[in-house]
């Protein structure tokens, strides 16, 4: 019973590519989240989607990031342009129902440590 | 909007010593209430949740945490801490509606042998 799987591990990028974030829920969940993790400044949410479904994209900035959780296949946040700033380990999580109710919160992957050089 | 405070960032504490590590949440008409560890380069687990009920929770690790409602608290305590509660705590929150985890900052808490 697989957790949640986060894809790659450790990510490497100029300044300038393109950052491709992958997030396989749980098994049985139908709810994504993605957070960003920076020093000192604990977990801010970014995107919230159901299949097919952006449910609450407040926390993803205006410009260069978007998400996408298709019918099939991973979820995908997706960076262009990146920029030092964007610097950071990304956090997906998963759940079965309405988010914080009744089934334990999230469960999380391991994340992906994006670094822009 | 919920928010979370964690009024320390780092906690030092000696091995077997007791340890409580503070959150304060914004009020709400109903909130459900979470502890997460952290461990180095790894993801969050989750160590216990407040949903209803007794406002005394119990989670794993030896780890309970108390839901004060008046005081819109959730302080995470354990009797007797080991090294190997080494990690970074995260208290989080959540009300009733459809609105995604909010989280606090964080306690990093450091067990001196």
């Amino acid at each position: 019973n697989a957790g949640v799987m986060q894809n790659p591990r450790h990510l490497v990028r100029r300044r300038g590519q393109e950052a491709r974030l992958r997030c396989s829920p749980m098994k049985g969940h139908s709810h994504v989240y993605w957070y960003r993790q920076l020093p000192e400044e604990g977990l801010k949410f970014m995107v919230y989607l159901q299949k097919e479904n952006i449910i609450d994209e407040s926390g993803m900035p205006k410009e260069r990031f978007s998400a996408e959780f298709p019918k099939e296949g991973p979820s995908i946040l997706r960076i262009q342009q990146v920029v030092r700033g964007d610097s950071a380990a990304y956090f997906c999580a998963s759940s079965p129902n309405l988010p914080g109710t009744g089934y334990g919160g999230y469960t999380f992957g391991s994340g992906t440590r994006l670094t822009v050089v | 909007a919920q928010s979370v405070t964690q009024l320390d960032s780092q906690v030092p504490v000696f091995e077997e010593a007791p340890v409580e590590l503070r959150c304060n949440y914004s009020s709400s008409v109903s909130v459900y209430l979470f502890w997460y560890v952290q461990y180095p380069n790894q993801g969050l687990q989750l160590l216990l949740k407040y949903l209803s009920g007794s406002t005394l929770v119990k989670g794993i690790n030896g780890f309970e945490a108390e839901f004060n409602k008046s005081q819109t608290s959730f302080h995470l305590r354990k009797p007797s801490v080991h090294i190997s509660d080494t990690a970074e705590y995260f208290c989080a929150v959540s009300d009733s509606g459809n609105t995604p985890l909010v989280f606090g900052k964080g306690t990093r808490l450091s067990v001196i042998a």
